[in-house]
């Protein structure tokens, strides 16, 4: 079954600087990957996903790039602001059907310091 | 998107009781889904509920234990059974609003405490 890999588990920059969380996978047909945004106390919030058909995939400040070849894709958070302070997930699925089941990183602790 | 809700967002259970946790999201939806996040944790998956029909449960999550229901596209249940300290966690659930698109979305998350 599919495996995921996240790096780092914590991750401190200064407000203004990028942030960069990396992740790997193992199954070479998974062919979707979405990043989750967690804040204390709160449920996962989808923030940005990328299909196994593009490499990159942009919405404002967040970036998400993908290389099939070497099986791993990474966030981007550039401009980085206290409010994007939290725990960040990768995941990783196989859509078929009418879905698929994701498999999660182990997370990474954000910490924005201003 | 879509709107979910669970209930409760909290407990604190003693051990060898039952607990029955709500979803509802505010529209209907093809897939409902119940994960589980231990304390400082990534998220694990426990079953997919499926609607007019058992659950689904994946390695290592039996029926017995967690029992699921899912009466209709909007809503469902996950009991966490005969608890033990270590079913202290976070319960979410997910639902997938579109077999186009196939994005999860969350709920707010049940917070069970087990003593």
């Amino acid at each position: 079954g599919e495996n995921v890999e996240q790096h780092p588990s914590t991750l401190s920059v200064q407000e203004g600087d990028s942030a960069v969380i990396k992740c790997t996978y193992s199954d070479s047909a998974s062919n979707y990957f979405p990043w989750y945004k967690q804040e204390l106390g709160k449920g996962p919030q989808l923030i940005i996903d990328i299909r196994s058909n593009v490499g990159e995939k942009k919405d404002q400040r967040i970036a998400v790039t993908l290389n099939k070849t070497a099986k791993h894709f990474s966030l981007h958070i550039t401009e980085t602001q206290p409010e994007d302070s939290a725990v960040y997930f990768c995941a990783a699925t196989l859509i078929y059907n009418q879905g698929g089941k994701l498999i999660f990183g182990q997370g990474t602790e954000l910490s924005v310091k201003p | 998107s879509a709107v979910i809700s669970q209930k409760p967002s909290r407990d604190i259970c003693q051990r060898g009781t039952s607990l029955t946790i709500q979803c509802q999201v505010d529209s209907q939806v093809t897939m409902m889904f119940w994960y589980r996040q231990q304390p400082g944790q990534s998220l694990t998956l426990i079953a997919t509920a499926n609607q007019g029909s058992e659950a689904t449960y994946e390695s290592g999550f039996v029926i017995d234990k967690f029992p699921i229901s899912r009466p209709n596209l909007t809503f469902s249940t996950l009991t966490v059974s005969n608890m033990s300290p270590e079913d202290s966690s976070i319960y979410l659930c997910s639902v997938d609003t579109s077999p186009v698109n196939n994005e999860q979305f969350f709920g707010p998350g049940t917070r069970l405490t087990v003593l």
